[in-house]
């Protein structure tokens, strides 16, 4: 168990810039999560993969923002035009499909600034 | 809606004194509770959870915590702190079932002093 990794861990980019961030998650866990997190506050859903299936789309994730599961592994999640609101850190986090608790691990996180 | 509350952000305590954060949720059934840990540069780290069973929940590093219904409370302890447990806490509440939607709270940044 190698855990949840997130690349890159830092990203600087220009306001207008695409910029796609990459999360693997533990090898055998099929559902994954993405939160973003801003400064002062606690992580806030922004969507949630089963297998390759994105199932479901917090409202904070504008037209701009797309998430892929392309074989029920890796994910991406690519930010289009960024905008300095966009600054913040991006979190990825599996589980696995009939844990009771479903507990999440979360991997370390991308940081993304905006300038 | 599921909601977390942490009503404190900032809190700051002696090495070897007690801890308790507090924490409330809001949650029309049973609640999946969770208590995370982030130390600067690094992912949530999960302390302990609460599904069922007994109220008391022990987790790892020392830390328990305590689910009241009648409260809706879910705050986090450790009879001594240690300055590693400087940090930010995240409280947590789950839907749990078959997809885990999981809301958090503000967090609590722990300041340990000598």
């Amino acid at each position: 168990d190698t855990g949840v990794s997130q690349d890159p861990r830092h990203k600087i980019t220009k306001r207008g810039q695409n910029v796609t961030f990459r999360c693997d998650p533990i090898s055998e866990h099929n559902r994954l999560y993405w939160y973003r997190q801003t400064l002062g506050q606690g992580p806030e859903f922004l969507t949630y993969f089963q297998n390759e299936a994105q199932l479901e789309k917090s409202r904070l994730l504008s037209d701009r923002f797309s998430a892929e599961r392309p074989k029920g592994s890796f994910s991406t999640l690519e930010i289009q035009r960024t905008e300095q609101g966009d600054s913040a850190m991006y979190l990825c986090a599996s589980s696995l499909d009939g844990r009771r608790s479903n507990e999440q691990f979360f991997g370390p996180g991308t940081r993304l600034t905006v300038l | 809606a599921q909601s977390v509350t942490q009503p404190d952000i900032h809190i700051t305590v002696s090495e070897g004194a007690s801890l308790e954060l507090r924490c409330n949720y809001s949650y029309g059934a049973t609640p999946y509770l969770f208590w995370y840990v982030q130390s600067p540069g690094q992912g949530l780290q999960l302390l302990l959870k609460y599904f069922s069973g007994d109220t008391l929940v022990q987790g790892i590093k020392g830390f328990e915590a305590e689910f009241k219904r009648s409260q809706s409370s879910f705050n986090l302890r450790k009879p001594s702190v240690h300055w590693s447990d400087a940090a930010e806490y995240f409280c947590a509440v789950g839907s749990g079932g078959g997809y885990q939607k999981v809301t958090f709270g503000t967090g609590t940044k722990l300041q340990v002093i000598p």
